[in-house]
């Protein structure tokens, strides 16, 4: 059975504070994807990032990194400089080896001006 | 558009009614899914599509739940004799086939479903 831990229910900043997401997960597979959503008030889901098990070189995209450790079961994401329009509701996901995302239950990031 | 759309964005309905919610994918995409969100919760996965083959239900709370496709085009979700546990926010979503290496999903807004 595949799982994903949220462990940070809410989490509040104040503008251009740094800001870590954490995420951990559990999988039989060998081979298997992790993705990060954002969810603004809008409501729809945005791709943010999606990196295969075979591949744990850190990302960096503008203000977001993310940080893949397969000895520790994690995909955290760091937001750098946080920004008001960051704030959302940010889900992390699994895809093992077959197709169903198993997402985990949401981080809530505000961000004050 | 581009992008996946759903309809309708809101839906009220009473207790006991049955209700249809509809998606349309992104173009070439032959893969759909369904998912439902209840108020803070993350996403449950409710079923599957990909092209012709036989879908993947086994995420369906009920059978008062069905889906249908056409070929790879709209789907409707059809949930009968409504529950007020049923309200939820229903979120479509569709992609390349699972298999390619984009196999990013890409999500609808989402039918909000309140049942009263």
């Amino acid at each position: 059975a595949q799982k994903v831990t949220q462990a940070q229910t809410e989490i509040s900043v104040v503008e251009k504070e740094d800001v870590t997401l954490d995420c951990v997960y559990e999988t039989r597979d060998t081979t298997y994807y992790l993705f990060w959503y954002k969810q603004p008030p809008s409501g729809e889901l945005v791709f943010l990032i999606r990196r295969n098990s075979f591949d744990e070189q850190n990302e960096i995209s503008g203000r977001y990194s993310w940080n893949f450790q397969k000895s520790t079961s994690s995909f955290n994401f760091t937001i750098t400089a946080s920004q008001v329009v960051d704030s959302a509701v940010y889900f992390c996901a699994l895809r093992g080896s077959n197709y169903k995302l198993t997402f985990g239950k949401g981080t809530l990031l505000t961000v004050n001006p | 558009g581009a992008g996946v759309s759903q309809s309708p964005s809101n839906k009220v309905t009473e207790k006991g009614k049955d209700v249809e919610l509809r998606c349309d994918p992104i173009s070439g995409h032959t893969a759909l899914y369904w998912y439902r969100q209840r108020l803070g919760q993350g996403l449950e996965f409710l079923i599957y599509f990909q092209g012709n083959s036989a879908p993947d239900k086994s995420g369906l709370p009920s059978d008062r739940f069905s889906a249908e496709r056409t070929g790879e085009s709209v789907s409707t979700l059809t949930i009968q004799r409504t529950q007020q546990e049923d309200s939820a926010v229903y979120l479509c979503a569709s992609s390349l086939a699972p298999r390619s290496p984009s196999n990013e999903q890409f999500f609808g807004p989402g039918t909000r479903l309140t049942v009263l």
